[in-house]
């Protein structure tokens, strides 16, 4: 069964520290991945997905298939980044979503 | 253009009353979704519609739990009777096809006392 990972509950960085969100996943497949990012009282949004490649935010994040990972990266982090990041995985035969815990990031000025 | 709007924004409820949950999509999308995150947990995929048809229901925890989307507009999600364990936020999503990506609704937090 496909699973997704996010090992770290909690993470706090200071504002223009290099941010790191890990993600790992387990499918036996070829997976899309996606990162969700939640502002406080906002709703669940896409942040970005593998395949479009590219930097959101100043976000970007690598499928790397041999260790099985999706970590989120930002190299300077802003006070505006602060929210509940979920990394997502979806089956290419199906449409439903399998998302892991979050991540409560916490930017400290 | 509006977004995918979910009412009750919260609702408490005592065990074993009944509670219905709904979801309006963007307009013109056919794919709707309900997703539920239980206190701690994961966001889990309960169900997924095209238009009024159910596509995949895997993820609906047991028979207490009945979604339709009649005409393929908004859905509801009816819980019937309710468990204390039935407590979380459940998310409603929509999308126009199956390349698009997911818009989310603000979720119905749910409290079950």
């Amino acid at each position: 069964a496909q699973r997704v990972t996010q090992p770290e509950k909690l993470l706090s960085v200071f504002k223009g520290a290099p941010v790191e969100l890990k993600c790992n996943y387990s499918y036996s497949g070829s997976p899309e991945l996606f990162w969700y990012v939640q502002y406080s009282r906002q709703r669940l949004q896409l942040l970005l997905r593998h395949i479009s490649r590219e930097s959101i935010k100043g976000f970007t994040a690598d499928l790397n298939k041999g260790e099985t990972s999706f970590h989120l990266k930002k190299p300077f982090a802003q006070e505006e980044d602060s929210a509940m990041y979920y990394c997502a995985l979806k089956d290419f035969g199906n449409e439903k979503l399998t998302f892991g815990t979050g991540t409560r990031l916490t930017i400290i000025p | 253009e509006a977004g995918v709007t979910q009412f009750p924004s919260h609702s408490v409820i005592e065990k074993g009353q009944t509670v219905t949950l709904r979801c309006d999509p963007i307009s013109g999308h056919d794919n709707l979704y309900w997703y539920r995150r239980v206190m701690g947990k994961e966001i889990k995929f309960l169900l997924h519609f095209v238009k009024e048809s159910k596509q995949d229901e895997s993820g609906m925890p047991n028979n207490r739990f009945l979604a339709e989307r009649t005409g393929g507009t908004y859905s509801t999600l009816k819980v019937q009777p309710a468990e204390l364990e039935d407590s979380g936020v459940y998310f409603c999503a929509s999308s126009q096809d199956l390349q698009s990506g997911y818009t989310f609704g603000s979720g119905t937090r749910l409290t079950v006392v």
